[in-house]
């Protein structure tokens, strides 16, 4: 079945450093591809999304391309900041129309 | 405007008990999800409501879980004869359709149940 594998966290990078949290997908077809992220004391909210190959998407920063000749949609910031400390998951809508998650990945960032 | 709300935030309830989760969609907002996030681990679908419908309840684990929507909006997950293995926290989310690929969910903070 459709799956999400993200790498294993905790991710601990001092303020202003460049981020990479990966993430590849086995899926039927060529699903809609999602971040979300979790911050302290809050609901999972989506914080952005591609829905076909080569799209990327962004948001606060954040970005992630589409990529279908390598599976993966990984996560990257250029500087982030003690405020992006939170957990992001990577997931993807499967052929049932039901959210798949990967694991979570814990992001630290250090003043 | 308001979100999704769930309450309680935390329940703690000893083995065997009944217990009852409510989620408080979105005003307007036609489908409703509810996930179940084991510590360490991502959400995992349970049941999916389009109004007042289960449309999908695939994702419940056995028949202890059963949940209701009366009035296509707010929901009640319910749990009886908890289990320690229950103990988690339960997402509930809602959106304007039920196309997971193109319709945003939106997240209330959760209610984690704690079975000792």
């Amino acid at each position: 079945g459709d799956s999400v594998t993200q790498m294993e966290g905790p991710v601990t990078l001092s303020e202003e450093a460049f981020l990479t949290i990966n993430c590849t997908y086995t899926a039927t077809g060529y699903p809609s591809l999602f971040w979300y992220v979790q911050y302290p004391g809050e609901g999972l909210q989506l914080l952005l999304k591609a829905t076909k190959a080569d799209d990327k998407g962004s948001n606060k920063g954040f970005e992630a391309t589409y990529r279908k000749e390598t599976t993966s949609f990984h996560l990257e910031k250029g500087s982030v900041q003690v405020s992006d400390s939170a957990v992001y998951f990577c997931a993807l809508p499967n052929r049932d129309d039901k959210i798949i998650f990967g694991k979570g990945t814990r992001l630290h960032i250090l003043p | 405007g308001a979100g999704v709300s769930q309450t309680p935030s935390n329940k703690v309830t000893e083995k065997g008990k009944y217990v009852e989760l409510r989620c408080d969609p979105i005003s307007g907002h036609t489908a409703l999800y509810w996930y179940r996030q084991s510590l360490g681990q991502g959400p995992e679908f349970l049941i999916y409501f389009q109004g007042t419908g289960a449309a999908d309840d695939s994702g419940l684990p056995n028949d202890r879980f059963f949940a209701v929507r009366p009035e296509g909006s707010v929901s009640t997950l319910k749990i009886q004869r908890t289990e320690r293995g229950d103990s988690a926290m339960y997402l509930c989310a809602s959106s304007l359709g039920g196309r997971a690929g193109t319709d945003t969910q939106y997240f209330g903070p959760g209610t984690r149940l704690t079975v000792l």
